[in-house]
């Protein structure tokens, strides 16, 4: 258990509908990231946040928005989905004080979007 | 930009044989790390090893270990010893070391393990 929860682990949906995915990071760390893994892409980052705040964007589309509050938890909102959008979603989290390779990976939430 | 490249799809090893998976990298950065994830059929990502651009000496985890050749810029995990439970899907990534800390993946390779 890495200690990073994500929720729901299973969601689907319709085409057109919005839905938001949440993780909590491990305790006492700051930095969570967002990844996506998906057939036609494999993985790749989506964006960062670091103590709320906005650290680094990848290719995240613009239907898709993140943000982080306070108790360091965060949400991934995905809106207008499309039959692409299926993919696994990956939360992982860091501290800022930890080795380099410390970034530990939730156990993901599977979005299939019909 | 950086870049990771596995070029082995997929891989057959008969169990408790060693197993080498391939893995390049491309990055113009002096500091970064390099680091293989292990994806299970259930989907969870297991964190393997890790190793410093500046580590003189090749990583080494239980079974898994790092062959790290910086000046061909490949980073191969080897597996000693191989066991059924090793089936599943391993990535390759990196990252820099300053600034921008999201990881760069390669497409994986699937290792499936013969009894």
């Amino acid at each position: 258990d890495s200690g990073v929860t994500q929720t729901p682990k299973h969601l689907i949906t319709a085409t057109g509908q919005r839905v938001t995915l949440r993780c909590s990071p491990r305790s006492g760390d700051l930095s969570v990231y967002w990844y996506q893994q998906s057939l036609d892409q494999g993985l790749q980052f989506l964006i960062q946040y670091y103590n709320g705040e906005e650290r680094a964007k990848g290719n995240i589309l613009e239907r898709f928005s993140a943000q982080q509050f306070p108790d360091l938890h965060s949400e991934l909102n995905l809106s207008s989905l499309e039959l692409g959008d299926s993919a696994l979603y990956f939360c992982a989290s860091s501290s800022a004080s930890a080795k380099l390779e410390e970034q530990y990976f939730g156990p993901g939430t599977r979005l299939t979007v019909t | 930009a950086q870049k990771i490249t596995q070029t082995q799809p997929g891989m057959f090893v008969q169990e408790k044989e060693a197993v080498t998976l391939d893995c390049t990298y491309d990055t113009s950065d002096q500091s970064y790390g390099l680091f293989w994830y292990k994806q299970p059929s259930s989907g969870e990502m297991i964190f393997l090893i890790y190793q410093g651009s500046y580590d003189e000496q090749n990583a080494t985890e239980g079974r898994y270990s790092l062959n790290f050749q910086k000046a061909r810029k490949s980073a191969n995990l080897v597996i000693s010893a191989s066991q059924l439970g090793d089936s599943a899907m391993y990535f390759c990534a990196m990252r820099n070391n300053f600034g921008n800390e999201k990881l760069t993946f390669g497409t994986g390779t699937r290792l499936t393990i013969i009894p």
